[in-house]
């Protein structure tokens, strides 16, 4: 059963540390999203590969995140230096875009605190 | 910009009646409409979409939605609501402007089903 693996699935770390969040794409499929949720915001996109080339990464904080894409099995979000502010659950998605039609599939995200 | 908007916060039914959870949308173009599905502590669950065709479209779990271009709606719907259907709801609509492919979530809308 294909699903998007996405590590560590918590993370405590304390404000001034750099975090690493890591999600493994469906394998065959051309795009992934980097999503974060908290109450007051709801779902935000922060960043979207496709055929691992950043496509568009203007929700996300330019100065403390960056979005890679390594190779076709892994895509990382980092933060750095991390703020309580930063505490949510990021999500990442994967899909095979072939047309507007298309869903993506998503990982079970990271709990990120930040204290 | 595109957008979609989920007018209930929460959503109450007694187990056994039929359920119907919101989502109007804002598009220019055509509507490609997605409902997805969160159960606590995990990942978004694509349900069903509405890309062209039929305005009545099902999916998974036995819920189905109603695409409705002159109100502008996607409405999910169940006949009978299972209390395992207690969950957060989203609506989506991709967003096809500048090239890109991306989904934009609603607010969601939470299901509290009683027994």
């Amino acid at each position: 059963d294909a699903r998007v693996t996405q590590t560590p699935r918590h993370k405590v770390t304390e404000m001034g540390q750099e975090v690493t969040m890591r999600c493994q794409p469906i394998l065959g499929h051309n795009t992934v999203f980097w999503y974060r949720q908290t109450m007051m915001q709801g779902l935000e996109l922060l960043a979207y590969f496709r055929n691992r080339a950043p496509l568009d990464d203007s929700g996300m904080p330019k100065d403390r995140f960056s979005a890679e894409m390594p190779d076709a099995t892994l895509a990382t979000l980092k933060i750095q230096p991390s703020e309580p502010r930063d505490s949510a659950v990021y999500f990442c998605a994967s899909g095979l875009v072939t047309g507007p039609g298309t869903e993506a599939f998503f990982g079970q995200g990271t709990r990120l605190t930040v204290v | 910009a595109q957008s979609v908007a989920q007018p209930e916060d929460q959503v109450k039914v007694a187990e056994g009646n039929p359920l119907t959870v919101k989502c109007t949308y804002s598009v220019s173009g055509n509507p490609y409409l997605f409902w997805y599905v969160q159960y606590p502590n995990r990942g978004l669950q694509f349900l069903l979409k509405y890309i062209t065709g039929d305005n009545l479209v099902k999916g998974s779990y036995g819920f189905e939605a109603e695409f409705n271009k002159s109100q502008t709606s996607f409405h999910l719907k169940k006949p009978s609501a299972l209390v395992s259907d207690s969950a957060l709801y989203f609506c989506a609509v991709r967003d096809m402007s500048g090239g890109y492919n991306k989904l934009i979530f609603g607010a969601g809308t939470r299901l509290a089903v009683h027994p």
